[in-house]
Parts: structure tokens; C-alpha cells; sequence
């Protein structure tokens, strides 16, 4: 079945360091989102990306979409400990319903 | 507040117990999902609604769960024998719309089995 995987799992990153998670699909995807997810929070949605080659950027988050729509990354500049938490990618799981299929996750820990 | 609310948040119970929780998606959103999470993982798809018909099973529901949304608002999903391998969290998201529009999660129920 379709599956979604993303790497690293865990990153830990100095203050003001750079942080990227890959997201790889095994199938062409109709579009992409990114959910963040607080330790001990609930996903909240970040991001979706349609075109392929899309790049976004929101801040100091830079997010792009491949050319073949099979594979995604987000990037963050200067992070913050704000920026803790796990990362997700998601893609339409098919069907008619919008089911998403998430991504492992890459957790991202920021030490001070 | 008009997000999504999950009751209860936490849950213990012992094995072989039935469990049933409730989601309440944002007002105008017809589309609602169950996924579950097990810890460092993503969520799983569990079943989805479009308003009260349920249209959408995932194979991970096996036949001790069965949800519901009665008059396309509200969902509960129960959980009947539990098992320590059901112990998750139960994460419900609504959305709008056609395909590929924002889920908005709610904070989800904690199960632990016993």
C-alpha cells in the first residue's frame, strides 16, 4: 500500500542552528501538507502544497515539493525553541474521503 | 472556542472494559476522521464521515470498534474487549469540503488499557 516515509526521526539542533526533514512518498502525490505537533499537543496544520517544484515559505519555514510530487522537505533557518516538536508530512490516502497517510515524523529538539 | 473538542481526554481502563469516546468537529464541517497515534508514530486512519454516512473503514478497525455520527454533527467511536495493544491516542479531525482541504485535529483521548 502507499506509504510515507520521512527522515531523520529525531534531530537535535543548537539554537540558531538549520533543521530539514525529507519526506518521501511511494506514490505521486495530488498534493502534500506539513502538521506540527507540540510535545503533548494535537497535529496542527502548517502547509499544503499542490504544483510541482512549489516552494513556500512562511517566516523562517521553507517548505518545497519535488518535481515528480513523490518527495517534500521543510526547511528552518536560525531555529528557535519555539520551534520544538515533531514534524509531519501527509498525503491523500485515496479513496473519496481526503484521508491523509502521515509520515513517521522527524521530532526536533532545540537546545538553548 | 469553535475547534474541535475530544471528550474525555484521558481514559484508563482495564482489559476486556468497553470504551466510548466523542469528538465535536468545528460546526460547519461535514467531513470527520478517526486516526489513532502510538508514540513516534503518525497518526493512523481509522474511518471517516461525510455528514452522518460512514464512508470509509480502515482495515486497522477491526470489528471490537464502531463509530458513529448520528445526525452529521457529533461522532463517538467505542472500542468493545479492549485490549492493551488499543492503548493510543484517538485523535478526531474534521474538515470542509472537497479532497485535500486542512484537517483541523482536536486534542485527542489518551486510552491506556490496563
Amino acid at each position: 500500500g502507499q506509504q510515507v516515509m520521512q527522515i531523520p526521526q529525531y534531530q537535535h539542533v543548537q539554537e540558531e542552528e538549520d533543521f530539514t526533514t525529507y519526506c518521501n512518498s511511494s506514490t505521486t502525490l495530488s498534493n502534500i501538507q506539513w502538521y506540527k505537533q507540540r510535545p503533548g499537543g494535537h497535529p496542527v496544520f502548517l502547509i499544503q502544497l499542490v504544483k510541482s517544484g512549489e516552494v513556500k515559505k512562511q517566516k523562517r519555514l521553507t517548505f518545497q515539493f519535488g518535481e515528480a510530487k513523490k518527495n517534500s522537505s521543510l526547511h528552518i533557518t536560525a531555529t528557535q525553541t519555539t520551534d520544538v516538536g515533531t514534524y509531519f508530512c501527509a498525503g491523500p490516502g485515496g479513496g473519496q474521503g481526503g484521508k491523509l497517510i502521515f509520515g513517521q515524523g522527524t521530532e526536533l529538539s532545540v537546545k538553548p | 472556542d469553535t475547534g474541535v473538542s475530544q471528550d474525555p481526554r484521558h481514559k484508563i481502563t482495564k482489559r476486556g472494559q468497553n470504551v466510548t469516546f466523542r469528538c465535536d468537529p468545528i460546526s460547519e464541517h461535514n467531513r470527520l476522521y478517526w486516526y489513532r497515534q502510538t508514540l513516534g508514530q503518525g497518526p493512523e486512519f481509522l474511518t471517516y464521515f461525510q455528514n452522518e454516512a460512514q464512508l470509509e473503514k480502515s482495515r486497522l478497525l477491526s470489528d471490537r470498534f464502531s463509530a458513529e455520527r448520528p445526525k452529521g454533527s457529533f461522532s463517538t467511536l467505542e472500542i468493545q474487549r479492549t485490549e492493551q495493544g488499543d492503548s493510543a491516542m484517538y485523535l478526531c479531525a474534521s474538515s470542509a469540503g472537497q479532497q485535500g482541504i486542512v484537517q483541523y485535529f482536536g486534542p485527542g483521548t489518551r486510552l491506556t488499557v490496563l
